[in-house]
């Protein structure tokens, strides 16, 4: 079964720095997610992308968040400047054109902002 | 805005006892999609099931099945014979944004099945 595919599964950075996050969606998906979930709580959503392009955005994120598709492949979260409240865990999602079908998560990355 | 409501932080029962998790939601779409997914230690999130809104017939997969009431908008999943394995937690998700804006979540219910 397809799956979509993130990398590290666990990163640690220093406070200040940027970081990268990278997924592959499933290949025949056109809409991409990114997802945060801090440790005990709720899943929030971040971003959606589509057509090349940020479809919709949540008040999470600011600047210090921008999303990329640089190739046909790979969609990436780069957090500028990491702050501790950034330490969590990070999905992307990808899904159909056809809205029916749902959503398939990738296996997340923990972020840790020491 | 739209809202998911979970109101059971955390429930416990014996394997192969029946269990439902209850979900209220709040959208003012009227075309929309509910999830059930289950998160396990692993912290994946895997889909359970799903339930179109224009459809009155509620939604079956396997041991898992979900009671709609589009009327009061409440959206319960019900596991049958539940396994050790179905210990995670699960989180109710509202999509009615067509997508643009994603999933809306509630806060999760840990369910935990004792052996």
């Amino acid at each position: 079964e397809p799956e979509v595919t993130q990398t590290p599964s666990h990163q640690v950075t220093q406070m200040g720095q940027e970081v990268i996050l990278r997924c592959v969606p499933i290949s025949n998906h056109l809409y991409f997610y990114w997802y945060r979930q801090i440790l005990g709580q709720k899943v929030e959503f971040l971003v959606s992308f589509y057509n090349n392009e940020i479809s919709e955005k949540s008040e999470i994120f600011d600047d210090q968040f921008s999303v990329e598709r640089p190739d046909g492949s790979n969609f990436t979260l780069k957090i500028r400047s990491t702050k501790l409240e950034d330490s969590a865990m990070y999905f992307c999602a990808s899904r159909e054109e056809e809205w029916e079908f749902g959503y398939t998560f990738g296996s997340g990355t923990r972020l840790t902002v020491v | 805005a739209q809202t998911v409501t979970q109101s059971q932080p955390e429930m416990s029962v014996q394997e192969a006892e029946t269990v439902t998790l209850s979900c209220t939601y709040d959208t003012s779409e009227s075309n929309y999609y509910l999830f059930w997914y289950k998160q396990p230690p692993s912290r994946q999130m895997i889909l359970v099931i799903r339930q179109e809104a224009y459809k009155q017939q509620n939604a079956t997969e396997n041991r898992f099945s979900v009671n709609f009431q589009k009327a009061a908008k409440s959206f319960s999943l019900k596991i049958s014979d539940s396994q050790l394995g179905d210990t995670a937690m699960y989180f109710c998700a509202l999509d009615s944004g067509g997508g643009a804006d994603g999933l809306t979540f509630g806060k999760g219910t840990h369910l935990i099945i004792q052996p």
